[in-house]
């Protein structure tokens, strides 16, 4: 089973519309959680963090549940701009290194 | 100011021959990691630096591959006997701290035919 585990998509929807990611971990000691966006051929960028407590900037929401072992990322009025790759990003215990998902590809349309 | 740099930006190498690929951090960022993402696959990490401690190799799929950081600054990926299967982008990323932010460079794009 892999560490970290996305839906690779493609999740096609038209500009305006809400979608949401979902993420499962399986390491149960992970500490810190992250999304990040990768565009085409380029390199990849935080996005924002992941509190246990949920956390909000702008337009994008995300959620942790620790009982599940799963992240979300909800993404609300989807603009053309926001067509990339979505990567749920796992740190565990002391060590630096990020785990990443295999991403989830979202392409917003007219 | 100036994010993290990667050269080359593309490498094309023929199977069997040594590559090297080179990172430069941001200025004053104490951590360095390299990763790699193949084609359909999710980033997996390499080999990491913090200051003057031992780095963490548990990442590198073989003795092929190895790396230094000169002057905890830049540091340099080497590829041994390169196989088709290395193919690949390798990014760098540092942070300020191992718990920071790690911003990522453009990566290289490595080709081994």
């Amino acid at each position: 089973r892999k560490e970290v585990e996305q839906d690779p998509g493609p999740f096609n929807v038209p500009e305006g519309a809400t979608v949401a990611f979902n993420c499962t971990y399986s390491n149960s000691a992970s500490q810190s959680f992250f999304w990040y966006r990768q565009d085409c051929r380029k390199e990849p960028k935080l996005l924002m963090s992941v509190y246990s407590s949920g956390n909000e900037d702008g337009r994008f929401t995300a959620q942790l549940n620790r009982a599940s072992q799963y992240i979300s990322l909800l993404i609300r009025d989807s603009k053309l701009s926001d067509s990339a790759t979505y990567l749920c990003v796992v740190k565990s215990g002391t060590a630096s290194k990020l785990t990443f998902g295999t991403g989830t590809r979202l392409q917003v349309t007219l | 100011g100036a994010g993290v740099s990667q050269s080359p930006s593309n490498k094309v190498t023929e199977k069997g021959k040594d590559v090297e690929l080179r990172c430069d951090p941001i200025s004053g960022h104490t951590a360095l990691y390299w990763y790699r993402q193949s084609l359909g696959q999710g980033l997996e990490f390499l080999i990491y630096f913090q200051g003057n401690s031992a780095p963490d190799k548990s990442g590198l799929p073989s003795d092929r591959f190895s790396a230094e950081r000169t002057g905890g600054s830049v540091s340099t990926l080497t590829i041994q006997r390169t196989q088709q299967e290395d193919s690949a982008v390798y990014l760098c990323a540092s942070s300020l701290a191992p718990v920071s932010e790690q911003y990522f460079g453009p990566g290289t794009r490595l080709t081994v035919t």
